[in-house]
């Protein structure tokens, strides 16, 4: 049973629009999601995380907002950037002390055209 | 800045033989690190959790007698694999954290394991 779900496995949009990446999950003890960014052959690169006890965080262009009752959490990219261009995860952990015990999504590839 | 390293970045070997991965911590000490193993287009899967100076805790599924971790320092992370196979191939991945409260983890840049 996969736990976190990012059902688009991929997404375009053009440069300077909205860029809206999805997540479900369906383990209600999860209290904190995270997002990451991920190049081919590179590791992950955090972008932004969110508690539970929010629906909403912003950092510069990248915003999650997450619906507990819904169990879904999403990231909005504005304006997309051509460099923005890779795979995102969504990340889910039962206790924010540890980060890295996190479980992940299958990603979703995001193509930003000029 | 937190700069994960590892190495090496790629390795090809014959089955039956075992790989060292290195995970290090350049400019931070890592209370705990974590390794990941991703399949073509699949998620990252977590490994086992290491910490400085004790076993390894491992994830259901994750042969301990097959992915040898040592957390020698709060700097260093191996991760031995050993008799590989071809199914072993993947991409492994180190991430380490600072620790404490806010406990952002770090990736190292990954290991390509190709065995023949």
């Amino acid at each position: 049973d996969q736990q976190v779900k990012q059902n688009s496995p991929s997404l375009s949009v053009q440069e300077g629009r909205i860029s809206i990446l999805n997540c479900d999950y369906t383990n209600s003890m999860f209290d904190y999601f995270l997002w990451y960014k991920k190049y081919p052959a590179e590791g992950p690169t955090f972008l932004i995380s969110i508690s539970s006890i929010k629906d909403k965080n912003e950092d510069g262009r990248f915003t999650v907002f997450l619906n507990k009752s819904a169990k879904h959490l999403s990231l909005h990219i504005v304006p997309s950037q051509p460099g923005d261009s890779a795979v995102y995860f969504c990340a889910a952990n039962v206790d924010e002390l540890w980060a890295g015990k996190s479980t992940f999504g299958d990603g979703t590839t995001l193509t930003v055209k000029p | 800045g937190a700069v994960v390293s590892q190495h090496p970045s790629r390795v090809i070997c014959k089955s039956g033989t075992s790989v060292k991965i290195e995970c290090r911590s350049l400019d931070f000490q890592a209370t705990t690190m974590f390794w990941y193993r991703q399949f073509p287009k699949q998620s990252l899967m977590l490994m086992a959790t290491s910490n400085e100076g004790s076993k390894a805790t491992y994830e259901q599924g994750v042969e301990k007698d097959k992915f040898l971790i040592n957390h020698a320092s709060l700097t260093l992370s191996t991760l031995t694999v050993t008799s590989a196979h071809p199914e072993d191939s993947s991409f492994y991945i180190c991430s380490a954290a600072k620790g404490g409260a806010t406990d952002t983890q770090y990736f190292g840049p990954g290991t390509r394991l190709t065995v023949l």
